[in-house]
């Protein structure tokens, strides 16, 4: 099974500080995502990747970037972490196409204060 | 506004009942729905997809499609205790350079022994 593993698990990072999530994959998956989780949101789309060297811009990219330097890793930065960040980040990863599953990391539990 | 919409929110059945959850797409520019569970703790994992106009059964789990609708229905009988987790609908888009999946709210399901 695809095994896509993120750290830190668990995050506390204070109100303007800089934050960096990490996610690897080991399935060589072409295509990689952020997603955060909130009540009442579910699964909203932040930045995703289609090969090493590429991002795109999801939903709510704004206050995120992404960088994907090789093709088994991909990371979220918050440059200036606000409280409205805190939240649980998703790393995802898939094949590609439309009809491929995408695999999910255990998420990195994130607060802000 | 989300674009993938979910209902119930919560949905409590006795165990070997049939549980029901709902899904509808504001946008036409999709290619797959997709179903996913997650239980507490753990990322998404993938139950199935679905295409095409109909019924499509894997074990206890029946999706449904009205593409003229954009609504999918996910449809569990026997439910067990270990079904009792967040369920999401995604459906999968094309972006500038591959696809991505759009999540929805998320419907909480309880089986009651």
């Amino acid at each position: 099974e695809a095994a896509v593993t993120q750290s830190p698990r668990n995050k506390v990072a204070v109100t303007g500080g800089k934050v960096t999530l990490s996610c690897n994959q080991t399935n060589n998956h072409n295509n990689m995502y952020w997603y955060r989780q909130d009540t009442g949101h579910g699964l909203r789309l932040i930045h995703y990747s289609y090969g090493a060297g590429s991002t795109e811009k999801g939903d709510i990219p704004d206050g995120y970037k992404a960088s994907r330097p090789s093709q088994e890793n991909f990371s979220l930065i918050l440059e200036l972490a606000t409280p409205s960040q805190t939240s649980v980040y998703f790393c995802a990863s898939a094949e590609g196409g439309a009809n491929t599953e995408v695999f999910f990391g255990k998420g990195t539990r994130l607060t802000v204060v | 506004q989300q674009k993938v919409q979910q209902s119930p929110e919560s949905l409590s059945v006795p165990e070997g009942g049939m549980a029901s959850l709902n899904c509808t797409s504001s946008d036409r520019n999709f290619q797959y729905f997709w179903w996913y569970r997650q239980h507490s703790g753990e990322g998404p994992k993938a139950l199935m997809s679905i295409f095409s106009d109909g019924d499509k059964k894997e074990g206890r789990f029946t999706a449904h499609l009205n593409k003229a609708s954009l609504h999918v229905s996910l449809h569990i009988r026997d439910s067990q205790p270990s079904d009792s987790a967040l369920y999401f609908c995604a459906v999968s888009e094309q972006g500038n350079s591959g696809t991505y999946q759009r999540f929805g709210t998320g419907t909480k399901l309880q089986v009651v022994p």
